[in-house]
C-alpha cells in the first residue's frame, strides 16, 4: 500500500539523549514535512524539505535536526538541545513544492522523555 | 506570514444537529484552504477543500464556504453522527509557497 510510515509509534527518551524518528513514504511525493502537535493544541512546522538534500527551517526549528538523502526518507532527530521534547510528532508528503495540494500525514510518532 | 486563527476551540452538539467551524487568515496571497480531520492518535486526514475561485464546496454532509473579502471561511457538517467526533483542523496556503499554516484545532463531539 502507498503511504507514509513513522516508526517508532512510541519511543521514550532520558533527558541528554538524541533521538531520531523515522518517516519513509513511497508515494514518490517530492516535499515532506515536519510537524509537532502538542495536546489540545495546532500543528507547528519544525522543518520541511521540497527537494532532495535540500531543507529550510519551520517555525519551531531549534533543537531539532532533519536530512534528506533520499527522496523517499526525511528523518527527524530530537537532540538535547530541545528543552521540553514531549510531544507528537506528524510526518507528511506533498506531491510537489508547490503542486499537488494535498498534504498526506502519517500515522505519528508519540515521544515521551523520562 | 500567514496567521490562521480557527473558532470555537471545543464544540458539542447533538446527534442529527449541524456544527460550524470558521477560521480567519491574514495574508490575501492565500488561494488554497483545506480542511483535515483527526482522529485520537491518528494523523490528520483531509476531508474537504476549497480555491479562492470557488465560493463553496459540497461534498455529502460536508460543506465548505470562502469569503475572500473578509478573509475567512467556514467548515459546516450537516446531520452530525457519533463518529464525527474528533479534531478538525483548518489551513491555508499561497499555492506558490512551500508550506501550509493550520488552525489550531477545534474538538468537536457528537452526543448521541
Amino acid at each position: 500500500d502507498g503511504g507514509i510510515t513513522q516508526s517508532p509509534k512510541y519511543l521514550f527518551r532520558k533527558e541528554g539523549q538524541n533521538v531520531t524518528l523515522s518517516c519513509e513514504q513511497n508515494l514518490n511525493h517530492d516535499a515532506m514535512y515536519w510537524y509537532r502537535q502538542d495536546p489540545g493544541q495546532g500543528l507547528r512546522l519544525i522543518y520541511y524539505s521540497q527537494i532532495v538534500n535540500d531543507f529550510q527551517k519551520g517555525d519551531i526549528a531549534e533543537g531539532y535536526s532533519v536530512s534528506r538523502e533520499k527522496k523517499e526518507s526525511f528523518p527527524l532527530t530530537v537532540t538535547s538541545a530541545q528543552k521540553n521534547p514531549t510531544a507528537f510528532y506528524l510526518c507528511a508528503s506533498k506531491p510537489g513544492a508547490v503542486s499537488g495540494n494535498t498534504i498526506y500525514f502519517g500515522e505519528g510518532s508519540w515521544l515521551t522523555v523520562v | 506570514g500567514e496567521n490562521v486563527e480557527q473558532h470555537p476551540s471545543t464544540l458539542s452538539v447533538q446527534e442529527g444537529d449541524s456544527a460550524v467551524i470558521k477560521c480567519t487568515y491574514s495574508d490575501s496571497a492565500s488561494n488554497y484552504f483545506p480542511w483535515y480531520k483527526q482522529e485520537l492518535g491518528k494523523g490528520p486526514q483531509l476531508i474537504i477543500d476549497i480555491r479562492s475561485n470557488v465560493g463553496e464546496k459540497k461534498d455529502q454532509r460536508i460543506a465548505v464556504t470562502l469569503n475572500k473579502t473578509a478573509k475567512h471561511f467556514s467548515l459546516h457538517i450537516t446531520e452530525t453522527q457519533p463518529e464525527d467526533s474528533a479534531v478538525y483542523f483548518c489551513a491555508a496556503r499561497n499555492t506558490n509557497a512551500g508550506k501550509s499554516t493550520f488552525g489550531d484545532g477545534t474538538t468537536l463531539t457528537v452526543k448521541p
